[in-house]
């Protein structure tokens, strides 16, 4: 993998129910990840950001993992809200760079 | 309070003119950044600057000129603009350079160019 994925692209998911998507990097040189939540006509706004192999870190009802190792971090929210339908960043950053991925556009269906 | 300010939040402008776009940010943070969401949505870094020095400048074209008078703001100065610098700019700080830090985005200024 040369540059940041995520996956699915968009995800319908109904109210209630618990899901997560992937963001997949690079493994050389890796310094940092970051998760953003960036809800549409606003700014993103920074969810987490990870350093170590086998960082989990949580956030209410989302939490990230990351593997460093393997290139990948998964983003999980438990219990879907309304609130929750935003698009997730992630973005790796390394070899002084910040590079984002296309994103996770999420839908919570009432 | 506003943590990261942008103004304008909308220009429209003509091809050809210069015009430039004012970042504030009031968190005491060392690190500031321009970014360019294009098109199709995707978010790229254009320059950061740590302690009012350049530490990050991506392939961006020269009418393109960060200016950093104090930690507090980076400004961005684009010159004889063209229809393609048309995209939303979002300008954000954090407390050191990437790593571990957290990063504020500012609103977004939305540049028009026709």
């Amino acid at each position: 993998i040369l540059n940041v994925e995520q996956s699915p692209q968009s995800l319908h998911v109904q109210e209630g129910d618990s899901t997560n998507f992937t963001c997949s990097f690079p493994s050389s040189n890796f310094y940092a990840l970051h998760w953003y939540r960036w809800e549409t006509a606003k700014s993103p706004e920074a969810l987490f950001v990870m350093t170590l192999n086998g960082d989990e870190k949580k956030k209410g009802r989302i939490s990230a993992t990351l593997n460093t190792k393997e290139g990948y971090s998964y983003l999980y929210i438990k219990g879907s809200q309304p609130e929750d339908s935003a698009t997730y960043l992630c973005a790796q950053n390394r070899d002084d760079k910040i590079i984002f991925g296309k994103g996770t556009r999420l839908h919570i269906l009432p | 309070d506003t943590a990261v300010s942008q103004t304008p939040k909308y220009l429209v402008t003509q091809m050809g003119n210069d015009k430039s776009i004012k970042c504030e940010q009031n968190l005491g943070h060392d690190t500031m950044y321009w970014y360019k969401q294009d098109s199709k949505k995707f978010l790229k870094i254009m320059f950061s600057y740590n302690n009012k020095e350049l530490i990050i400048n991506e392939t961006v074209p020269n009418r393109f000129s960060p200016k950093s008078p104090d930690k507090a703001h980076l400004n961005l100065h684009i010159n004889s603009l063209e229809l393609g610098d048309s995209a939303v700019y979002f300008c954000a700080s954090s407390q050191g350079p990437l790593g571990n830090n957290e990063q504020f985005f500012g609103p977004g200024t939305r540049l028009t160019v026709l």
